[in-house]
């Protein structure tokens, strides 16, 4: 059993659509979780960062942690095209040792 | 502006040749890390280094060898004991104290064998 796993999608939505992107974890030693977005051929970069459980807001993008179900989700309103990318949830219980999930794949038609 | 630089962004290598991916960063950043992205693999952990002169192997260090002379500077070399290098490479790097665990990743050299 992998660490993380992440549905790979591909996930096709209208724009203004509500996406909801999720994963599971084994390890119940997580303690910091992530969202990163990575675009075709960049590198991933770091869209959201919660530590325990809960949720976070910041604009469009929500992130929520339940440690009870192993489960992380990204939430992102009002799906724009922009939002095209691939996302990687990461989690971690310390520095040096981030676990990825291997990406969904996200495309927002106009 | 702050950042982390990789090149080239393509690199083939023919049989037999050992290439160095160069990355940069300029984020007074003390942890270093390099990733591979296969397509449906996620990424894994090559090598990281945590200070300068001093470096541990990830999950996949066969066939790779890196060097951590200066702070801002982590080369990566594929050499040819790697017999399946194609893929994405990524560096990235984090700092000390709170938020550690985030990483920030340059945007990565595609490497392809000839």
């Amino acid at each position: 059993q992998k660490e993380v796993e992440q549905d790979p999608g591909p996930l096709s939505v209208p724009e203004g659509a509500i996406v909801s992107l999720n994963c599971t974890y084994s390890n119940s030693a997580f303690q910091y979780f992530m969202w990163y977005r990575q675009y075709s051929r960049k590198g991933p970069e770091l869209l959201m960062y919660t530590y325990s459980s809960g949720n976070k807001e910041d604009g469009r993008f929500t992130a929520q942690v339940d440690k009870s179900s192993k489960y992380i989700s990204l939430f992102i309103r009002d799906s724009q095209p922009s939002d095209s990318a691939t996302y990687l949830c990461a989690m971690t219980f310390g520095a040096n040792n981030l676990f990825f999930g291997t990406g969904t794949r996200l495309t927002v038609i106009p | 502006d702050g950042g982390i630089t990789q090149s080239p962004k393509y690199l083939f290598r023919k049989e037999g040749q050992n290439v160095t991916l160069s990355c940069e960063q300029n984020l007074n950043h003390d942890a270093m890390y390099w990733y591979r992205q296969d397509p449906g693999q996620g990424l894994r952990l090559i090598y990281y280094s945590q200070i300068v002169n001093d470096f541990q192997k990830g999950d996949i260090a066969e066939g790779y060898s890196v060097s951590r002379e200066k702070r801002e500077s982590f080369p990566l070399t594929v050499t040819s004991a790697q017999k399946n290098p194609t893929a994405f490479y990524l560096c990235a790097s984090s700092g000390t104290g709170a938020s550690n665990e985030k990483l920030f990743f340059g945007s990565g050299t595609q490497l392809s064998v000839l």
